[in-house]
């Protein structure tokens, strides 16, 4: 059964670069059909896309985050990315992983546990 | 990038109806998806493409739109309803993608 895990450090200093990974087990990502994204979830508070890698290699970004915002995917280790630069307190976060199913209609149909980044010193 | 708003809170009584809404221009062009979401735990697809159900999601969920609205409605929810849903769909320009801000239901 395809599972997606993210990991990565839980803490991060003011102004420096959060990078996380989401890993692929059970399956692939590697598909016309699916795409990984990363969506995050500050404390208390709602959802918020973040980007997308799509299989073809574009890549689309929260316009509020697409100065700062990095994500990239290696199909050979199954394995999307995420680099965050210039962090602060606001970039406080439950950070998840996302398949994007495509079609007809595109959605989230599978979502990792997420993983909590703190930024604080 | 575009707005969807939703009511911050509702509650329904163990058995009775509740419509979830989600309002936004967007919702005109593109279709929208539910997720539920438990404390502690990562969202999970309920609908997709406005009205359809995932395999393993309870028929009392359901899902309907009308121009700049899309709704979920449980009918004859259950104490493990209670959750906080978020639809979600493509912005204006078709590239990204925007959530609700959330809707915390309580069943009484």
């Amino acid at each position: 059964q395809l599972q997606l895990q993210e990991s990565g450090p839980g803490l991060v200093k003011p102004s420096e670069t959060l990078s996380l990974s989401c890993t692929v087990s059970g399956g692939s990502i590697s598909s016309n059909s699916y795409f990984c994204d990363w969506i995050r979830q500050p404390p208390g508070k709602g959802l918020e896309w973040i980007g997308s890698n799509y299989y073809s290699g574009d890549t689309y970004y929260n316009p509020s985050l697409k100065s700062r915002v990095t994500i990239s995917a290696d199909t050979s280790k199954k394995e999307v990315s995420l680099r965050l630069t210039s962090v602060t307190a606001a970039d406080t976060a439950v950070y998840y992983c996302a398949r994007h199913h495509t079609g007809w209609d595109w959605y989230f149909d599978l979502w990792g546990r997420g993983t909590l980044v703190t930024v604080s010193s | 990038s575009s707005e969807m708003t939703q009511d911050p809170a509702l509650s329904v009584a163990l058995g009775q109806t509740v419509r979830i809404t989600c309002q936004g221009d967007n919702l005109r062009n593109y279709y929208a998806s539910w997720y539920q979401q438990k404390p502690g735990q990562a969202p999970v697809l309920v609908i997709f493409g406005n009205n359809n159900r995932p395999s393993g999601i309870p028929d009392r969920f359901s899902g309907s739109n009308s121009g700049n609205t899309v709704s979920l409605t449980i009918t004859g929810a259950q104490a493990e309803d209670e959750a906080d849903y978020y639809c979600n769909s493509r912005d204006s320009g078709g590239d990204h993608w925007v959530f609700g801000g959330g809707t915390r239901l309580t069943v009484l």
